[in-house]
């Protein structure tokens, strides 16, 4: 079984709306990533948040980490329909060499 | 920019035949990852490496071997593939410290497909 798991395969939303992309993992962590895949790209990341943080922002987007459900959530706000991609969440246990994602969120941004 | 070039970008492979999938990556970070994703799914870690002349067993290491030679460079190796592995792999390199404190760059996949 995995890790980490995202908790929905799609979605689908307008530009301009917001949208969270809920993950939940399996063992104790030091630090959860979200990543970003494009249509035939590899992935990019887009947030890193460690095991003592509770929340993290990069632009548009806010991840916040809680521990105690061992759950994550990243937020998309004013989504474009750039923003339309596959979102996996990774961790890696405390052994810390090897990150294992979800098997990801397929978000759909439409004009 | 960090940069990891993946080689070939596609192979088609019989089945029983060997391939070698390659990864370079100018940014001088010691970890070094191989990913397969099949169709709609997520990454799975095949092997992995922190320094070189040693790799590490990942979650689905069977019917594939990984050599590091420099740091630079990390190889994928299949001896005798099967239609099974067929997917797009992807290589990826990380600063000291792995995951816990750093990211992951990707390269942009190699698609293999085996007949």
């Amino acid at each position: 079984s995995q890790l980490a798991e995202e908790n929905s395969w799609a979605l689908s939303v307008h530009e301009g709306e917001s949208v969270t992309v809920n993950c939940s993992y399996k063992t104790s962590i030091t630090a959860l990533q979200w990543y970003r895949q494009k249509s035939g790209k590899g992935p990019a990341q887009l947030i890193l948040i460690r095991s003592n943080e509770r929340e993290k922002r990069n632009g548009r987007l806010r991840a916040t980490l809680d521990t105690s459900s061992q759950s994550s959530s990243l937020s998309i706000t004013a989504t474009r329909c750039e923003d339309t991609a596959v979102y996996f969440c990774a961790t890696n246990n405390n052994a810390g060499a090897k990150l294992t994602f979800g098997g990801g969120t397929r978000l759909t941004v439409r004009p | 920019e960090a940069a990891v070039t993946q080689s070939p970008r596609s192979k088609v492979a019989v089945t029983g035949g060997k391939v070698t999938l390659s990864c370079h990556q100018t940014n001088n970070h010691d970890y070094m990852y191989w990913y397969r994703q099949d169709t709609g799914h997520g990454l799975r870690l095949i092997h992995y490496s922190y320094v070189a002349d040693s790799t590490e067993k990942g979650d689905i290491p069977d019917g594939y071997k990984a050599s590091r030679p420099s740091q630079e460079n990390f190889s994928l190796i299949l001896e005798l593939a099967s239609l099974s592995q067929t997917a797009v792999y992807f290589c990826a390199s990380s600063d000291w410290g792995g995951p816990s404190q750093n990211t992951l760059y990707f390269g942009a996949g190699t698609r293999l497909s085996v007949l």
